[in-house]
């Protein structure tokens, strides 16, 4: 089963405007880490949150961290409409080998 | 630096057929996995080599799915026979120690079973 829910499944924003997705997981976790994948390709690595850490950030990404509701955010600002693609968190858990269990995954679209 | 390699990228083939795909993961990256995503979900860890020792395949179902990373470079992910709940991208990702740390994907590979 997955670890992760991912909210909303869909979003649909102006470009321009802020993207924020939400992903909550059950169990404790030793990072958190983001991607996306463009309509038809692989992942691409975004952003990797430890548990010991709050909010990190690179470019227009903004992630945050609540280990006490087992959530994490992703803020996307000034969006553009290359930005539009699913985004996905996966969990890497505590003495489960490094793998990463991912949630359903937002599916972003930024119109022009 | 050279990313994650995967063929084919399509496959189409019908029920009871057998399938291969194959990964070149990222130079000097230790650990290698293997991914099934089926459309509208987010991907699942199938399984997951450390050099050429398997270090989880509770996921892959062993009566039809085989893999191997025989000289702990390159891999192979067999179905045999396909099913037609089989038809998913097979992502082949790579990082340099298995530890949690990013992990670098390839394009995929798109099998759809008739």
């Amino acid at each position: 089963s997955q670890q992760g829910e991912e909210d909303p499944q869909a979003l649909s924003i102006q470009e321009g405007e802020n993207a924020t997705m939400n992903c909550s997981y059950k169990t404790s976790i030793n990072n958190l880490q983001w991607y996306r994948q463009n309509s038809g390709r692989g992942l691409v690595h975004l952003i990797l949150i430890r548990s010991n850490e709050r909010e990190k950030h690179s470019g227009r990404l903004r992630v945050t961290l609540d280990t006490s509701k087992k959530s994490s955010s992703l803020l996307i600002t000034a969006s553009r409409a290359a930005d539009t693609a699913s985004y996905f968190c996966a969990t890497v858990l505590y003495n489960q080998g490094g793998k990463l269990i991912f949630g359903q995954g937002t599916e972003l679209s930024v119109k022009p | 630096e050279a990313g994650v390699a995967q063929s084919p990228r399509y496959k189409i083939i019908e029920k009871r057929q057998s399938v291969a795909f194959w990964c070149n993961p990222i130079s000097g990256h230790a650990t290698l996995y293997w991914y099934q995503q089926i459309l509208g979900q987010g991907p699942k860890l199938l399984i997951q080599f450390q050099n050429n020792g398997v270090v989880d395949d509770s996921q892959l179902p062993k009566d039809r799915f085989s893999a191997e990373r025989l000289k702990g470079v390159d891999s192979t992910l067999k179905i045999q026979p396909a099913k037609l709940e089989d038809s998913a991208v097979y992502l082949c990702a790579s990082s340099l120690t298995g530890t949690g740390e990013t992990q670098y994907f390839g394009p995929g590979t798109r099998l759809l079973v008739l």
